[in-house]
């Protein structure tokens, strides 16, 4: 079964850090880019940040750029994202996503995010 | 802040058919393909429609999705009341360095 689980959320002061991960299981996770998107409480999605299979192109959202590292180990069909610096308004369930694309030498096609976690949830509060 | 935008809420009878809109650029839906979630409540949102009018496998046909220029739109014809959701539109954005943009979401009410 295609599967991925996030863990390492939880509560955590204003400027502290968290490290969430997200262990994938039944395909191969070194073929695939991933993503990490976020839901505040009561909010819609936000997209967070995206990794490639190779770790060789990263993205970032605005909100979250400087602070955050997104990160994988295929080896251990993990990825990752330490969270520094963080504030009040980075509290969410956090999910990890596997991305459906097609890469050409020249450019990447995109078709959407297949599979999603169950999510963790940061709450960042004093 | 979201930069695609969709009607907060839309709703129908069972049998009725719905349509969401999802308004964007030309550096996002004008450039990029669109996908669709469908989130239903207390889950994880699950990937609806790919580029702009195909379904994954396991998604009913019931499920539409087109686009337009710099608009897409969903479609549930025959609606029941395993749709009430949210749904979100969502396109990769062209104006930055690498940017996904989610629309801001529409609830789904089946009445």
């Amino acid at each position: 079964e295609v599967q991925l689980v996030e863990s390492g959320g939880g509560l955590v002061q204003p400027g502290g850090s968290l490290r969430l991960s997200c262990a994938a299981s039944g395909f191969t996770f070194s073929s695939y880019s991933m993503n990490w998107v976020r839901q505040a409480p009561g909010k819609g999605l936000e997209w967070v940040s995206y990794i490639s299979s190779s770790s060789s192109t990263i993205y970032y959202a605005d909100s979250v750029k400087g602070r955050f590292t997104i990160s994988r180990d295929n080896a251990k069909n993990s990825l990752y994202l330490q969270m520094n610096s963080l504030r009040d308004e980075d509290t969410a369930v956090y999910y990890c996503a596997r991305e459906v694309e097609y890469c050409s030498s020249t450019s990447c096609y995109h078709y959407g995010m297949d599979v999603w976690g169950q999510g963790t949830t940061v709450t960042v509060s004093s | 802040q979201s930069v695609l935008t969709q009607p907060p809420s839309a709703s129908g009878t069972p049998g009725q058919r719905v349509t969401i809109s999802c308004s964007g650029s030309s550096s996002n839906i004008g450039s990029n393909t669109v996908n669709w979630y469908q989130q239903l409540p207390g889950t994880a949102p699950k990937l609806l429609i790919y580029s702009n009018n195909q379904r994954p496998s396991g998604v009913p046909d019931r499920f539409s999705g087109s686009k337009s220029g710099t608009s897409a739109s969903l479609a549930i014809s025959g609606l029941q009341s395993e749709d009430e959701a949210d749904y979100y539109c969502a396109a990769w954005d062209d104006s930055l360095n690498g940017l996904y943009v989610f629309g801001t979401g529409t609830k789904v009410t089946v009445l």
